[in-house]
């Protein structure tokens, strides 16, 4: 069954500060791999995903992840928080045709500091 | 350009009270699914569907029901509240290997008393 874990429950960065919020899949094959962030009280938008080609993939907001296969990790980073991008991140990975389903891990909420 | 409309964004329910919450998209996705979300646990699956009148059941399926007789339309129906039931809940649309990218819903906030 495919699993992710996320092991930083809460990380506080200055703003300013570069950030990398950890990642780990299991998964039998090569996965599809998302990251998403919740704003409070919202739903959740997508930041970047991974399916295949290039292992560092370009986000929205300034937000990179690195697929790294021998780790099985899709670490996320940006090298400059804002105040804004406060929120909670959620790693995420999917199945192909056969195991559709979209799992999620517990999360990271981020606050940043002045 | 709506997307994924859930309703309601809040609900209080006593305990054994049956609702259900509504999830409507308009981006003509075969996949739907429903989460919930609890402090600490992340999104886990309840039910999704592959297309109308196709369901399965997630991770934790018990104590709701869904169907899916639209395209369009994928309610979730709790058929007698619990206080373990108390949590947000998120209806996706469109995550397969070919759509590529799931689009969430605002949430529902429901409260079981």
């Amino acid at each position: 069954a495919q699993s992710v874990t996320q092991p930083d429950i809460h990380i506080t960065v200055s703003e300013g500060a570069s950030l990398e919020l950890r990642c780990n899949y299991s998964y039998g094959a090569t996965p599809y791999l998302f990251w998403y962030v919740q704003s409070p009280g919202q739903g959740l938008q997508l930041l970047l995903k991974y399916f295949s080609g290039d292992t560092l993939v370009q986000g929205i907001k300034g937000f990179e992840a690195e697929f790294k296969r021998s780790q099985s990790s899709f670490n996320l980073r940006k090298p400059s928080v804002h105040w804004s991008d406060a929120a909670e991140y959620f790693c995420a990975v999917g199945g192909v045709f056969g195991n559709e389903k979209l799992t999620f891990g517990t999360g990271t909420r981020l606050t940043i500091i002045p | 350009n709506a997307g994924v409309t859930q309703t309601p964004k809040f609900q209080v329910l006593k305990t054994g009270q049956s609702m259900t919450l509504q999830c409507a998209q308009d981006m003509n996705h075969e996949y739907m699914s429903w989460y919930r979300q609890d402090p600490g646990m992340g999104l886990r699956l309840i039910h999704y569907s592959v297309g109308a009148g196709i369901t399965d059941q997630g991770e934790v399926p018990n104590g709701y029901n869904v169907s899916r007789s639209t395209t369009e339309d994928f309610p979730l129906r709790l058929l007698s509240a619990a206080p373990s039931q108390t949590s947000v809940y998120f209806c996706a649309s469109g995550w397969t290997s070919r759509n590529t990218e799931a689009f969430f819903g605002q949430g529902t906030r429901l409260t079981v008393v």
